[in-house]
């Protein structure tokens, strides 16, 4: 049963445009949530967070969106570089614990 | 500053052999965990230390899985018998903290295969 689930498992979009990754979870009482990026043969680093109290967060480029009603969130990067390309995962997490649960990625591919 | 280490990049294992991973995190981080990513998925959580003790031993698939911190340091990773399911990128991730507001910081993993 995945709780956290990245639907697309691709996605192509030309430098300087906005890329969008999405994701959604089914367990409602998850209350933090975060984006990592993860380049071949190294480990996923850390992009941005967000905790359910807010509704966004914004980083530079990169903003994520949360919709507790449709539990959903997205990872916008504005503008994208070919250097954003890799994959990124969502995962979600109850704050005063320190399990995270991973969804299976989104192979972002950005187009010089 | 250095960041968290694993050796051996990559093991390869015949069915049935012993395998030990090892896992160096950030220096001063008391929280590391283990995390196993099949192919195509994320990365699925294992086990959680805290210092040297395990407290969670929760996503170990079976009892041929055993990790150690004996001083609160480096970590290894021990799976007995392999099998090909096994077969996995094994990372290791520590953190300053226990809890999840407090970044994770992973290693670049070591890619099992069991033939």
């Amino acid at each position: 049963d995945q709780q956290v689930k990245q639907n697309s498992p691709s996605l192509s979009v030309q430098e300087g445009r906005i890329s969008i990754l999405n994701c959604d979870y089914t367990n409602s009482m998850f209350d933090y949530f975060l984006w990592y990026k993860k380049y071949p043969a190294e480990g996923p680093t850390f992009l941005i967070s967000i905790s359910s109290i807010k509704d966004k967060n914004e980083d530079g480029r990169f903003t994520v969106f949360l919709n507790k009603s449709a539990k959903h969130l997205s990872l916008h990067i504005v503008p994208s570089q070919p250097g954003d390309s890799a994959v990124y995962f969502c995962a979600a997490s109850f704050s005063g614990t320190y399990k995270y649960i991973f969804g299976t990625g989104t192979r972002l591919k950005v187009l010089a | 500053g250095a960041g968290v280490s694993q050796s051996p990049r990559y093991k390869v294992a015949k069915r049935g052999q012993d395998v030990a991973l090892r896992c160096d995190p950030i220096s001063g981080h008391v929280s590391l965990f283990w995390y196993q990513q099949a192919l195509g998925q994320g990365p699925e959580f294992l086990t959680y230390f805290q210092n040297e003790a395990q407290l969670d031993k929760s996503g170990l698939p079976s009892d041929r899985f055993f990790a150690e911190r004996p001083e609160g340091s480096v970590s290894t990773l021990k799976i007995q018998r392999t099998q090909q399911e096994d077969s996995a990128v094994y990372l290791c991730a520590s953190s300053s903290a226990a809890t999840a507001t407090y970044e994770q910081y992973f290693g670049p993993g070591t890619r099992l295969t069991v033939t």
